[in-house]
């Protein structure tokens, strides 16, 4: 079956401008995560969606961040204002949340750069 | 202040040899361990993971080892093959405390493990 499919795998954008980025979890998944990679670092942790629950916000950087999910299914990461400091790798992962540990499978990823 | 950290940033052993790739985190609440691998323009893959009622867990040629007390994790990988070459990420993830809680992780900033033929 289909994994995590995210788009664009590249985005070049100006200072100031918004991004979108997409992301489709494996088909039942309920859990959803958006994580982001910059350049020497590891995965930092953004956002969480489980099922129709709130989502898990602590890890956004700003408010020019947000997320949603449409229909428990596939999500949009929005920045706003992008700076460059916003250059990075974005992952999207999802996860069967019924297991008493957590096997998140991760998509491509996004690479974002801000010029 | 990372709390998973992955000291070493590369690691080359010949193929055939042991690689062992360490992994040491800070916080207390950590009761699950994964590591992943990561090809280059691909998503991290899960590897192994380990809980903390465990010291040892093995997976066929990769083997981790759990040091609750010194909050110290380790991979072992034997043979090392050199399609095992890739950037493996140690993560760690706290209690499940509800069902509504995130079981986000953790991560290190990852060593490239290179196996030379």
């Amino acid at each position: 079956g289909a994994g995590v499919s995210q788009s664009p795998s590249n985005k070049v954008t100006e200072k100031g401008k918004d991004v979108e980025l997409r992301c489709d979890p494996i088909s039942g998944h309920t859990a959803l995560y958006w994580y982001r990679q910059s350049l020497g670092q590891g995965l930092e942790f953004l956002i969480y969606f489980q099922g129709n629950s709130a989502p898990d916000k602590s890890g956004l950087p700003s408010d020019r961040f947000s997320a949603e999910r449409t229909g428990g299914s596939v999500s949009t990461l929005t920045i706003q204002r992008t700076q460059q400091e916003d250059s990075a790798v974005y992952l999207c992962a999802s996860s069967l949340v019924a297991a008493p540990y957590n096997e998140q499978f991760f998509g491509p990823g996004t690479r974002l750069t801000v010029l | 202040d990372q709390q998973v950290k992955q000291n070493s940033p590369s690691l080359s052993v010949q193929e055939g040899r042991i690689s062992i790739l360490n992994c040491d985190y800070t916080n207390s609440m950590f009761d699950y361990f994964l590591w992943y691998k990561k090809y280059p323009a691909e998503g991290p893959t899960f590897l192994i993971s380990i809980s903390s009622i465990k010291d040892k867990n093995e997976d066929g040629r990769f083997t981790v080892f759990l040091n609750k007390s010194a909050k110290h994790l380790s991979l072992h990988i034997v043979p090392s093959q050199p399609g095992d070459s890739a950037v493996y990420f140690c993560a760690a993830s706290p209690r499940f405390i509800s069902s509504g809680s995130a079981r986000q992780l953790t991560f290190g900033s990852g060593t490239q493990l290179t196996v030379l033929p």
